[in-house]
């Protein structure tokens, strides 16, 4: 079936550094990729999606990049600040369908 | 942007009891779903449900759960009777019946079995 990869449960970073979480994903079909962002007590909400392969998507300085031959899609940012900090979801809809399918959650720490 | 509410935020409940969490989902939305997150977890697909019935549903998705939406009303699931591992956050979602679109989130009830 269809499933989401994420390695990294946590990413702990300062302010301005370089944030690269890990997304590697499988799926028999051509799916739209995702990434949603939740802040605590809230739920998840959309940051970006790429529904054609080899296509970027870019978001608030966001950006990851819908990689078919790896099947993966990083997601990373230039320069966090301490508002970034959240769990970020990567997921993936299957094609023809519409329900997301969600990794594990990676929780990002970033400290002032 | 449009918003996904669900009532009650916390729910405290004994084991055995029965519970119904509501979801007011986007007012042109078609498609509805429910997800369970045990504390520090991934979000765990239970349901979909599109013009009244039920188009998919996961292992989680036990005989003791049922959803509904009668005409104009909440989007509910109910859990008869609730067990200690039930307790999680529970999120509601809903979505225009077009591939590829966007999935919109509440912000989930958290649901306490004690």
């Amino acid at each position: 079936g269809d499933s989401v990869t994420q390695k990294q449960g946590q990413v702990t970073l300062s302010e301005d550094d370089f944030l690269f979480i890990n997304c590697t994903y499988s799926t028999t079909t051509y799916p739209t990729l995702l990434w949603y962002v939740q802040y605590l007590g809230q739920g998840p909400q959309l940051l970006l999606k790429v529904t054609t392969a080899n296509n970027k998507g870019i978001s608030r300085g966001f950006e990851a990049t819908y990689d078919k031959g790896t099947t993966s899609f990083h997601l990373q940012k230039a320069s966090v600040q301490e508002s970034d900090s959240a769990v970020y979801f990567c997921a993936l809809v299957p094609g023809g369908n519409y329900k997301p399918t969600f990794g594990k959650g990676t929780s990002l720490v970033v400290h002032p | 942007g449009p918003k996904v509410l669900q009532i009650p935020s916390h729910q405290i409940i004994d084991m055995g009891q029965m519970v119904t969490l509501n979801c007011d989902p986007v007012s042109n939305h078609l498609y509805f779903y429910w997800y369970k997150q045990i504390l520090g977890q991934q979000m765990e697909f239970l349901v979909n449900f599109y013009n009244g019935k039920v188009m998919e549903k996961s292992k989680l998705f036990k005989d003791q759960f049922s959803v509904e939406r009668p005409d104009g009303s909440y989007f509910t699931l109910k859990i008869q009777p609730t067990a200690l591992e039930d307790s999680a956050v529970y999120f509601c979602a809903s979505s225009t019946p077009q591939a590829n679109t966007e999935v919109f989130f509440g912000k989930g009830t958290r649901l306490t079995v004690v």
